[in-house]
């Protein structure tokens, strides 16, 4: 998968507790977007990430999700009191200029919310 | 709201059959991506098209953009066990109107 690296690859939370996805681009990517797959379904655009800035986040839920790509280190997307309908993998991908639609992903995240 | 439709959603051959699925839609695409996303892993782009007609070749599988540029194919000719795994089709930038994709089985 072209060197996006994403950790953890399993999670496991309870109701209530905080998930935090981590993601490291492809070397020299700048642009990072995280989507949601439910199972048996395509993915969902979630957001748009620049270094330091939020491009587009319609995709993410106004509530309890918030997603950051620091000056330094990976991307975190961050899903704070978790419902079972959290329950997702999680992809990551990044592209070296604001992408047409050839992205590039990592193996994903699957958490699952007990 | 663009939505990207695909059929059949689950698709079960023998070794070295030929089969094809679809990728359709009301709406015009600026470009479309066809991806293979195996079990537990993230999806990998296999082609782009953008041109009405466009056909594009990858080894034994064929796309094709449709002229409208509302639809496209996907056709693998005698399919391998390693064809297996679930093809989605996307499309219009980095939001990429996604389809839900056709599990495909080839069974040795």
């Amino acid at each position: 998968n072209a060197g996006v690296m994403q950790n953890p690859r399993h999670l496991v939370r309870r109701r209530g507790q905080e998930a935090r996805l981590r993601c490291s681009p492809m070397k020299g990517h700048s642009h990072v977007y995280w989507y949601r797959q439910l199972p048996e379904e395509g993915l969902k655009f979630m957001v748009y990430l620049q270094k330091e800035n939020i491009i587009d986040e319609s995709g993410m839920p106004k509530e309890r999700f918030s997603a950051e790509f620091p000056k330094e280190g990976p991307s975190i997307l961050r899903i704070q009191q978790v419902v079972r309908g959290d329950s997702a993998a999680y992809f990551c991908a990044s592209s070296y200029v604001q992408t047409s639609g050839e992205l590039f992903f990592g193996e994903g995240s699957r958490l699952t919310v007990l | 709201t663009q939505l990207l439709e695909q059929s059949p959603q689950f698709l079960s051959i023998q070794e070295g059959e030929n089969l094809t699925v679809y990728c359709n839609s009301s709406s015009v695409f600026s470009s479309l991506q066809w991806y293979r996303q195996e079990p537990g892993e993230g999806p990998v782009l296999l082609v782009t098209v953008v041109t009405g007609g466009e056909v594009k070749k990858l080894k034994r599988l064929t796309f094709q953009f449709g002229d409208a540029r509302k639809d496209s194919s996907l056709h693998i000719t005698a399919a391998q066990p390693g064809d297996t795994g679930l093809y989605l089709c996307a499309g219009e930038g980095y939001q990429l109107i996604w389809g839900a994709g056709t599990k495909l089985i080839i069974k040795p």
